[in-house]
């Protein structure tokens, strides 16, 4: 089974902080994802991962910025976090064609105070 | 832009009912439609997809109809069940050689309940 591991469930963090959310997925998978989700808003793509030290923006990278030095590892960095990123953060892994599964971690949710 | 966009956006049935969630894309490069399910405090799971070749896709109690000329995709739960109550998100994507690599657009969710 493929797993995609996000460290932290739960964080609570003050404004202005620097903040990592760490995603490991075990089935080597070229493609990796961080998505944001909000209700009423879906899921919106924040960054994208199609290789080791390769990223692309989605559709909301203002504010974040992502790390990946090993293929299994894909690091989702708020330089500095506002209340306004308060939010669940998904992070997903898939092979890298289109029409492959995309599958995600349970979710970090965060609450920037 | 929401490129994809869903309704309705919550959805009361019956058990035994049938559950019909509805999409509708811009973007005619989209080549895969995924429908995943989220239950609370969990991940997206994939739960069933098409491709535009086809018109209908059936898998247990679950069926996508795809409409190409329309532009419009849809999920439909039959004999619905408790166990379905779940956050539902259709999704599109495009090929990686037209630039799209294997990105979903996400629809906004659905919000299925479902009543004994």
């Amino acid at each position: 089974d493929v797993k995609v591991t996000q460290s932290s469930r739960y964080l609570v963090k003050r404004t202005g902080e620097k903040v990592f959310l760490e995603c490991v997925q075990d089935m080597d998978h070229e493609n990796m994802f961080w998505y944001r989700q909000d209700p009423g808003l879906g899921l919106r793509l924040i960054y994208f991962s199609y290789d080791v030290k390769m990223k692309e923006k989605g559709d909301i990278p203002e504010g974040y910025s992502v790390s990946r030095e090993k293929k299994e590892r894909f690091s989702l960095i708020l330089e500095s976090a506002s209340t306004n990123q308060t939010s669940m953060y998904l992070c997903a892994s898939s092979l890298s064609t289109s029409g492959n599964t995309i599958y995600f971690g349970e979710g970090s949710w965060l609450t920037v105070v | 832009q929401q490129q994809v966009k869903q309704s309705p956006q919550s959805l009361i049935v019956q058990k035994g009912g049938i559950s019909i969630i509805n999409c509708a894309y811009e973007n005619t490069a989209f080549d895969y439609f995924p429908w995943y399910q989220q239950f609370p405090g969990k991940g997206p799971a994939l739960l069933i997809a098409i491709r535009p070749d086809v018109s209908e896709k059936k898998e247990g109690r679950f069926t996508i109809s795809f409409n190409k000329s329309a532009k419009q995709f849809s999920l439909h739960i039959m004999d619905s069940q408790p166990g379905d109550s779940a956050t539902y998100f259709c999704a599109a994507s495009w090929s990686i050689l037209t630039g799209g690599g294997n990105k979903l657009t996400f629809g906004t969710g659905t919000q299925l309940k479902v009543e004994l």
